[in-house]
């Protein structure tokens, strides 16, 4: 594998129901990513890891949890979601901090759909 | 509020035509980025502008960097049917690790 990889690809869940999405870089990265691409709206950074420490979390609905073992993985947990969370997460990964002009690389996401 | 906005949101084009997307931003961020996105598929880095006057370019597509005027342009010349996809510029935001994205221009290019 390479790059970003995420799973599962397509995920559709009851709002009682609790998934997990799954990050992996493979990359050597320091930072790992998660985001919410939703139809029509710019992407909304939900959370950020920069050696396995979170560094952002932006205000996020505790129905979202991550986590973030070590460098390599990143893990968001769904639990009592609401038809609204349904989007596409995106994982991404960068070698350090944005502001000193990193590229960030993206996984293919994961379609999410709460019935 | 820190805004990144794209114009136009949507766009259809001929093939061999040339057209500009613009991406204005109201903070005082001196790097941008752009992005592209295939349907069905994840985002793409194109370009990292690093500094005012930046210009960088790769194939048919050229962007550039005003930070004077907050405005950065991807140019795109004799488009292909292959440059269809969403294209998306963000700049830096309030932290170190966080940009605030442009609701994306969707281009459909005819052939």
């Amino acid at each position: 594998e390479t790059g970003v990889t995420q799973t599962p690809r397509h995920l559709v869940m009851g709002m009682t129901n609790k998934k997990s999405l799954k990050c992996e870089q493979h990359l050597g990265h320091n930072a790992m990513y998660w985001y919410k691409q939703s139809a029509k709206k710019p992407l909304e950074l939900m959370f950020v890891y920069s050696l396995e420490e979170r560094v952002e979390n932006n205000s996020v609905p505790s129905r979202f949890s991550p986590e973030c073992p070590n460098s390599s993985h990143l893990f968001l947990h769904l639990h009592t979601l609401q038809p609204e969370d349904s989007a596409l997460y995106l994982c991404a990964s960068s070698q350090g901090q944005l502001i000193a002009g990193e590229t960030q690389y993206f996984g293919p996401g994961t379609r999410l759909l709460v019935l | 509020e820190l805004k990144v906005e794209q114009n136009p949101l949507f766009l259809s084009m001929q093939e061999g035509k040339n057209y500009t997307i613009y991406c204005n931003y109201s903070t005082t961020s001196d790097r941008l980025y752009w992005y592209r996105q295939d349907p069905g598929k994840s985002l793409e880095s194109l370009f990292v502008l690093l500094s005012n006057g930046a210009v960088k370019q790769e194939g048919r597509l050229m962007a550039s960097l005003d930070t004077k005027a907050r405005l950065s342009t991807l140019h795109i010349t004799a488009a292909v049917h292959d440059l269809s996809a969403t294209y998306f510029c963000a700049v830096e935001g309030d932290s170190n690790y966080q940009l605030i994205w442009g609701a994306g221009t969707k281009l459909i290019i005819k052939p």
